[in-house]
């Protein structure tokens, strides 16, 4: 059975602070793992990595993946108070042919005081 | 704008009582697809549609049922049978080798 653990549960910071989230997975036949942003309704799509050790960005975002350890790390720098929100990690059921049928960790809930 | 339109966005009905929620897509994404989300846990699924009249189980299909006659739409319908049904419900679509797109959820309460 496929299983995804992320790290911290919560996280609490103030504005400007660097914050380093977690995700652990353990997947047959592994394709790539997904990182999603949900602030309170929609998740919304981050980022997808498929490759280890190559960095992906989006601004102040970051995130990689380390296929060898079989776990991915998302950086997210300066914070601000708009990044408040739940993120998480997914990665698609052995066997399927597409990126819908996910299996997710629990998240990690950020808030960033001002 | 293309996107998942989920309704309603909040529903309240009495333990015993079947609820459908609806789902619908203009995004003319051929997958779909049916999550539920707790407290303290990640998002789970429930049922998937990769064509039209044709759906599979997810990890937690019990006491749920789908259908999906159009390509646009696809209600899940939470039955009596269900139960731990007080919930947030994502509906989702993709398409090919993209990411899930989600609507913005139902949140169902049955007291």
């Amino acid at each position: 059975e496929d299983k995804v653990v992320q790290s911290p549960l919560s996280l609490v910071v103030h504005e400007g602070d660097t914050v380093t989230l977690n995700c652990s997975y353990e997947v047959t036949n592994f394709r790539s793992l997904l990182w999603y942003k949900q602030e309170k309704k929609a998740p919304t799509f981050l980022f997808m990595l498929t490759s280890s050790g190559i960095e992906k960005k989006s601004g102040r975002l970051s995130s990689i993946l380390d296929k060898k350890e079989l776990f991915s790390i998302l950086n997210i720098t300066a914070t601000q108070t708009g990044d408040s929100a739940v993120y998480l990690c997914a990665v698609p059921n052995a066997g399927g042919t597409s990126y819908g049928k996910l299996t997710f960790g629990q998240g990690t809930i950020l808030t960033v005081h001002p | 704008d293309g996107g998942i339109t989920q309704s309603p966005k909040y529903l309240f009905r009495k333990e015993g009582q079947n609820v459908t929620l609806s789902c619908e897509q203009n995004l003319n994404h051929d997958a779909m697809y049916w999550y539920r989300q707790d407290p303290g846990q990640g998002l789970r699924l429930i049922y998937y549609s990769q064509i039209v009249n044709d759906f599979q189980k997810g990890d937690i299909a019990e006491g749920y049922s789908v259908s999906r006659e159009k390509k646009e739409s696809f209600p899940l319908t939470v039955t009596s049978a269900q139960k731990n049904p007080t919930a947030f419900y994502l509906c989702a679509s993709s398409t090919g080798g993209s990411p899930l797109h989600f609507g913005n959820g139902t949140r169902l309460t049955v007291t």
